[in-house]
């Protein structure tokens, strides 16, 4: 069973940094690509970010292209987000994503597996 | 690319056929996707490739359209179909969301 189980969120002022991590059991880990996407009451869902099985690729969303770095230990199964300069409209549950397909890249992301989520709250 | 759904909302009683579509800014060909977000879960995904089945979602579920404009259809709605359902595009990069359609019960 495809499990992903996201930690590191929590409360923290603008301008500071949080980083989140996703364990992933269950599946090949560094066969498939995987993403974050958040969830808050404002704007609904968003795709934040995606690298690819062996992190040549990554990509980001606009509204975090310099500030979030994505990246992955294939090693450790694990997937991260350094999030840098948070903003209050980072105030969201971010959820680890993996793709539906193995071997690919982050283009024609489809979310096949999600985790439980880790809610970051960005407030002074 | 924007991606707009209507309903945003819609009511409606066990064994009716609920119909939501999804309308892109831009042609993205059939690179559409559907979830289903119940509250207090994770996001799971119907539809992919505009059409295409997931595994293990139940075949009253189904999807239509190309180009711009996309379909979901409950052909006989159950208990368990009461949610919020997103359309995504994944045809190109940033890989945007619908606002999302909540159906709830009459």
């Amino acid at each position: 069973e495809v499990r992903l189980v996201e930690s590191g969120g929590g409360l923290q002022q603008p301008g500071r940094s949080l980083r989140l991590s996703c364990a992933a059991s269950g599946f090949i880990f560094k066969n498939y690509a995987m993403h974050w996407v958040r969830l808050s009451p404002g704007k609904g869902l968003e795709w934040v970010s995606g690298i690819s099985w062996n992190s040549a690729d990554s990509d980001y969303a606009d509204s975090v292209k310099g500030r979030f770095t994505i990246s992955r230990d294939n090693a450790k199964n694990s997937l991260f987000l350094q999030m840098n300069s948070l903003r209050a409209e980072d105030s969201a549950l971010y959820y680890c994503a993996k793709d539906i397909a193995p071997g690919t890249g982050t283009t024609d992301p489809i979310f096949g597996n999600w985790g439980q989520g880790t809610l970051v709250t960005v407030s002074s | 690319i924007q991606m707009t759904q209507s309903p945003s909302s819609l009511s409606a009683s066990v064994g009716d056929r609920v119909t939501i579509t999804c309308r892109a800014s831009q042609s993205i060909g059939r690179y559409l996707n559907w979830y289903q977000k119940e509250t207090g879960k994770a996001p799971k995904v119907l539809i992919y490739a505009a059409s295409s089945l997931e595994s293990g979602v139940p075949s009253r579920f189904s999807g239509s359209g190309s180009g711009t404009d996309f379909t979901l259809t409950i052909s006989s709605l159950q208990p368990e179909d009461f949610a919020t359902y997103y359309c995504q595009q994944s045809n190109s990069s940033p890989y945007t969301f619908g606002q999302g359609t909540k159906v709830d019960i009459k």
